[in-house]
């Protein structure tokens, strides 16, 4: 079956340094890679998305790496800011019709120390 | 900025009683979407809707759910019989078209004691 799944459930850095969120997924036929946000209380927020014909996609102060041939996916956040505390899920889809739903991991909590 | 609104944020409810949640998704958005959150665990996709039907759903959503868009602005998620287990966070979200971002609700916490 298609699983969307995260290697750690917590990570703690510094103000200002790099952080990078691992994913793991198994659905070879998703589309799309996409990196979630999910503030105490919110919803969850879009970041970035990867198309699955690429490897790397930057954004402002985040860039996702995706390895199709370990079925990896990683989000890189540069200078990394207190803002930036929360827990952190990938997500799958396939974005092939009108249901394209997303299949989403299990988050990482991302704890940023001043 | 536009977005997905929901209400209410919080709902307590007898366990059998039915519970209406409310949406409204960004205006100019044609796919409309309802996930659920159980505390501390992945956001799970219930149902999908598009042109006025169901586009797909999950084995969550069973006879108990149900959805409608019965206006031009709002989208809810109905569940008839509500159980223990329904207790989580309900998400809205909605996209302009197939292949755009998905915009998420703020939820609606639903808790049946």
């Amino acid at each position: 079956g298609e699983s969307v799944g995260l290697h750690l459930p917590t990570l703690s850095v510094q103000e200002g340094d790099n952080s990078i969120i691992n994913c793991a997924y198994s659905n070879s036929a998703s589309d799309y890679f996409i990196w979630y946000k999910q503030e105490s209380g919110k919803g969850p927020q879009f970041i970035i998305d990867i198309r699955s014909n690429m490897d790397k996609r930057q954004g402002q102060r985040v860039t996702v790496l995706l390895n199709k041939t370990v079925k990896h996916l990683s989000l890189q956040i540069a200078a990394t800011q207190p803002g930036d505390s929360a827990v952190y899920f990938c997500a799958e889809e396939a974005r092939t019709g009108g249901g394209n739903k997303l299949t989403f991991g299990t988050g990482t909590q991302l704890k940023v120390e001043l | 900025e536009p977005e997905v609104t929901q209400t209410p944020s919080h709902q307590v409810t007898q366990m059998g009683q039915e519970v209406i949640l409310r949406c409204v998704p960004i205006s100019n958005h044609l796919y409309f979407y309802w996930y659920r959150q159980i505390l501390g665990q992945k956001v799970e996709f219930l149902v999908s809707f598009y042109n006025n039907e169901i586009s797909e759903k999950s084995e969550i959503f069973d006879d108990q759910f149900s959805v409608e868009r019965p206006d031009g602005s709002n989208f809810t998620l109905k569940i008839r019989s509500t159980k223990l287990e329904d207790s989580a966070m309900y998400f809205c979200a909605s996209r302009y078209q197939g292949n755009t971002e998905a915009f998420f609700g703020q939820g609606t916490r639903l808790t049946v004691v």
